[in-house]
């Protein structure tokens, strides 16, 4: 199985600032990588996939980049909505996932 | 609009089956190149893929759960059945599905998700 991990585990950021997160794949997935936001009592949402494109109606704030086996999820100007649990998926083998960084309001 | 949804217990004593149903509505499974999947998440933990099932009725299931799992679909009913046998308290968690569309790209990420079920093994 390819494994996935992610850093850091939390983030703290104030509203309005840039929020970089990052995601490592064990082996190379080629840019088949996609990125989810989940909130509490909540089903994850598709925010990114093929690594850079963002999902219907997704805000252009959030982006991804990254190939092979090293990925990142940036997401400028922080707003409220925005304070969850991301994870990233792989989908170049058999689905995995990383643990997921936690972005919490500083 | 597109949504699904999971029902099933909420507790199941060890060694039973465990039987999930996703209820979904917006599409067909027998559109070309739609797929239906189930995950789960243990509490705290992350997210672990176990079964798909396709619209051409192709299944493929976790390797390591693939002898205690079985998917199934009632395209008329706009469902999908995941059965696990044999459960252990390690298989507590929340239990999704989740959609893969034909995407024009053949991406395989999960588009649409099931706010999930919680499930609870315990005597």
């Amino acid at each position: 199985d390819i494994v996935m991990t992610q850093s850091p585990a939390t983030l703290s950021v104030s509203p309005g600032e840039r929020a970089t997160l990052s995601c490592r794949a064990s082996q190379n997935i080629n840019d088949n990588l996609a990125w989810y936001q989940q909130k509490p009592g909540q089903g994850p949402r598709l925010l990114i996939f093929g690594s850079s494109t963002r999902a219907t109606g997704i805000p252009a704030r959030f982006s991804g980049s990254g190939s092979g086996t090293d990925f990142t999820l940036t997401i400028n100007s922080l707003q409220s909505e925005d304070f969850a649990t991301y994870f990233c998926h792989q989908y170049n083998d058999w689905p995995t996932f990383g643990p997921g960084t936690k972005v919490e309001i500083k | 609009q597109v949504t699904l949804k999971e029902s099933g217990p909420a507790l199941v004593r060890p060694t039973q089956t465990l039987t999930l149903t996703c209820t979904f509505s917006g599409f067909s499974l027998s559109t070309n190149e739609m797929r239906l999947n189930w995950i789960r998440q243990p509490p705290g933990k992350a997210l672990e893929w176990l079964a798909r099932i396709d619209w051409d009725g192709d299944k493929y299931y976790n390797s390591s759960l693939k002898t205690r799992l079985t998917i199934s679909k009632d395209t008329s009913k706009n469902q999908v059945v995941l059965t696990m046998t044999d459960l252990d308290p390690v298989d507590t968690g929340t239990y999704f599905c989740a959609r893969i569309p034909p995407y024009k790209s053949s991406s395989l990420a999960f588009d649409v998700w099931g706010p999930g079920t919680m499930v609870t093994v315990s005597s």
